[in-house]
């Protein structure tokens, strides 16, 4: 079975914090995905990445970063938090192509206070 | 470059069948659709590549125009498995992928 697995179901942080959400495939996927999830707004992409070490900005990059190290572990970085910021976070895998199936985690909810 | 789907929203009984719309101002090469059940992770559905073709999936069916840059997504006959957020995704040119505004499918007993 494949699997995505995100460290955190529920986050509870403060304004101002450093937070990190960690991602991790097993399928061997060259790509890896952060979304965020409103209502009304669907999933929009933060970052992806296509390889180890690199990445694209999605579109909205804004108060983000991402780290890919290790091919396997994809992390989201809120630098300082806002309150704005709190949503569901989903990250996802797939092989090299765009029209390659997408296979995601089970989110990360984040709430800002 | 987002996907409009259309309606955001939709009761059904069990039975009903319901057609979730998905359309673009781009070029497409291919719509994927997802569901989503609550408090679960977006499952993959089906994939539509160009040349009009029609899939299926059980009692749920998708159609791509690549003319009129749409996708629909048919469900018959509801059961209550089906609830759940729908998302379309759109493959543009250059490995651009854009998932939909979503669409909340609820059907009731």
């Amino acid at each position: 079975d494949v699997k995505v697995t995100q460290s955190s179901r529920y986050l509870v942080k403060r304004t101002g914090e450093k937070v990190f959400l960690e991602c991790v495939q097993d399928m061997d996927h060259e790509n890896m995905f952060w979304y965020r999830q409103d209502p009304g707004l669907g999933l929009r992409l933060i970052y992806f990445s296509y390889d180890v070490k690199m990445k694209e900005k999605g579109d909205i990059p804004e108060g983000y970063s991402v780290s890919r190290e290790k091919k396997e572990r994809f992390s989201l970085i809120l630098e300082s938090a806002s309150t704005n910021q709190t949503s569901m976070y989903l990250c996802a895998s797939s092989r090299q192509g765009a029209e390659d199936i997408q296979y995601f985690g089970a989110g990360t909810r984040l709430s800002v206070l | 470059q987002q996907p409009v789907q259309s309606p955001q929203a939709v009761i059904l009984r069990e039975g009903e069948d319901a057609v979730i719309n998905c359309s673009s101002s781009k070029a497409l090469y291919s719509v994927h659709w997802y569901r989503q059940k609550h408090g679960e992770a977006p499952v993959f559905l089906m994939i539509l590549l160009k040349g009009g073709e029609q899939k299926g999936h059980e009692k749920i069916s998708a159609s791509f125009n690549e003319k009129k840059q749409q996708s629909s997504l048919y469900l018959t006959a509801s059961q209550l498995s089906y609830s759940g957020t729908y998302f379309c995704g759109t493959e543009l040119s250059g490995n651009q992928f854009y998932f939909g505004t979503g669409t909340s499918l609820t059907v009731i007993p």
